[in-house]
């Protein structure tokens, strides 16, 4: 399995905090990708970085936002947490490669609710 | 985006072959991909087919892609329990950078 941790695992917070997830990758890959699962959606992409301080917006960004200091850390933060934001979501890896090949791994994920 | 369309819901009985269906919408994807979900867990790459073939086959697994159509299924042949799981079909995305999900066929295999 690739090396992929997210921390926490689950959390219940109340709605207008700010919220921060961690994606942890040993695996040294350029690409990192937040996404969120929810029922009758599917996976839909926050944001993704390709590269250290190189990051964009994915599907669904309004109220998040990324940051990438170093190649192994993705860190997704809710700015100010809202009911709508309960979710499970996803970190996801990859090293893209020429010709578009673009296996990802995924993360355990985290359970986030938001009362 | 635009949307990647699968069936939500699958049952069939265990030893049957199970057909996933996969409507995507870029004409351009190189790749197309199956991964699978566990309950709880994240997903994992299950099989994948460049856009430049019709069939591919791995064990249990025949994938095949009708570019005409923007259509891709996925057969496991001998469904066990153990394929009991969502399915996700994906298509790589214009920008290169990200992948475009369906929102996934839940499988249940029953005894």
């Amino acid at each position: 399995d690739a090396g992929i941790t997210q921390s926490p695992r689950h959390k219940v917070t109340e709605t207008g905090t700010p919220v921060t997830l961690r994606c942890h990758q040993t695996e040294n890959h350029r690409y990192m990708y937040w996404y969120r699962q929810d029922p009758g959606h599917g996976l839909r992409l926050i944001h993704y970085s390709y590269g250290v301080k190189d990051t964009d917006k994915g599907e669904v960004s309004d109220g998040y936002s990324v940051s990438r200091s170093k190649t192994e850390d993705f860190l997704l933060t809710l700015e100010s947490a809202t009911s709508s934001q309960t979710s499970v979501y996803f970190c996801a890896i990859s090293d893209r490669l020429a010709g578009g090949y673009n296996e990802q791994f995924f993360g355990p994920g985290t359970r986030l609710t938001v009362l | 985006g635009e949307d990647v369309e699968q069936s939500l819901f699958l049952s069939v009985r265990e030893g049957d072959s199970s057909v996933i269906n996969c409507t995507y919408t870029d004409s351009s994807s190189t790749y197309l991909y199956w991964y699978k979900q566990e309950p709880g867990a994240g997903l994992q790459l299950l099989t994948y087919i460049f856009s430049n073939m019709d069939m591919k086959q791995d064990q249990r697994l025949t994938v095949l892609l009708n570019k005409k159509d923007k259509h891709l299924s996925l057969r496991i042949a001998d469904t066990q329990t153990g394929d009991s799981a969502i399915y996700f079909c994906a298509e790589s995305v214009k920008s290169g950078y990200a992948l475009n999900f369906g929102k996934g066929t839940s499988l249940l295999v029953t005894p």
